[in-house]
């Protein structure tokens, strides 16, 4: 069935230091993909999405890649803070019908100051 | 914009009880969608609509669960009756692109059946 998978499940880096997360996913309808950001005991928060026909977008430190061919999108933050560290989802949703968005498990981040 | 109001917070219930969780989405989105987030599942799509109506309710866990979206201003999922299984943080989201868009997330409803 539809999947997305995320690795890792958790990462620990140093302050400064970057850190990517990456997702592949199994249908290759899937054309927009959102990574969400969710801090200890708060709700979800998206902080950057790319669609099917660009192969990178970049707002300040993060950035994300996206390869439709491999089925891989990856989340990259560079010179990170300890205010990155939260749980992060990254997500693939598609068309059909009504619609679908399937998430990730989820990359638990620590940055270490 | 208030963004996406659920209420309540926190519910402890005991096992048998009915429990109500409720969500006002931002004005304007045509997309409402209740989430159940656990450690064991992550985040779990429930059932969503689209201008009040319910679109996709596969994800929904059995006949205890229910939802309703009676305007484009609120909505209510119910469980009844609730099972110390259904512990898990109930999240409510809109959007106003739907598939194209990403969603802005409630602050969640904790709940605890005991």
């Amino acid at each position: 069935g539809e999947n997305v998978e995320q690795h890792p499940s958790t990462l620990s880096v140093q302050e400064g230091d970057s850190a990517v997360i990456k997702c592949t996913y199994s249908d290759s309808a899937s054309n927009y993909f959102p990574w969400y950001k969710q801090e200890l005991g708060k709700r979800p928060q998206l902080i950057i999405d790319i669609r099917s026909n660009v192969g990178e977008k970049k707002d300040q430190r993060i950035a994300v890649t996206l390869n439709k061919t491999a089925k891989h999108f990856s989340l990259h933050i560079t010179e990170t803070q300890p205010e990155d560290s939260a749980v992060y989802f990254c997500a693939a949703s598609k068309k059909t019908g009504g619609f679908k968005t399937i998430f990730g498990a989820g990359t638990r981040l620590f940055v270490k100051a | 914009d208030a963004g996406v109001i659920q209420s309540p917070r926190h519910e402890v219930t005991e096992m048998g009880q009915e429990v109500t969780l409720r969500c006002k989405p931002i004005s304007g989105h045509d997309y409402l969608f209740w989430y159940r987030q656990t450690m064991m599942r992550g985040l779990e799509l429930l059932i969503y609509f689209n201008n009040n109506v319910p679109i996709d309710d596969s994800g929904m866990p059995e006949d205890r669960f229910s939802a309703k979206m009676p305007n484009a201003s609120f909505s209510t999922l119910k469980i009844q009756p609730s099972e110390p299984r259904d512990s898990a943080v109930y999240f409510c989201a809109s959007s106003s692109r739907g598939w194209k868009g990403g969603y802005t997330f409630g602050s969640g409803t904790r709940l605890t059946v005991v």
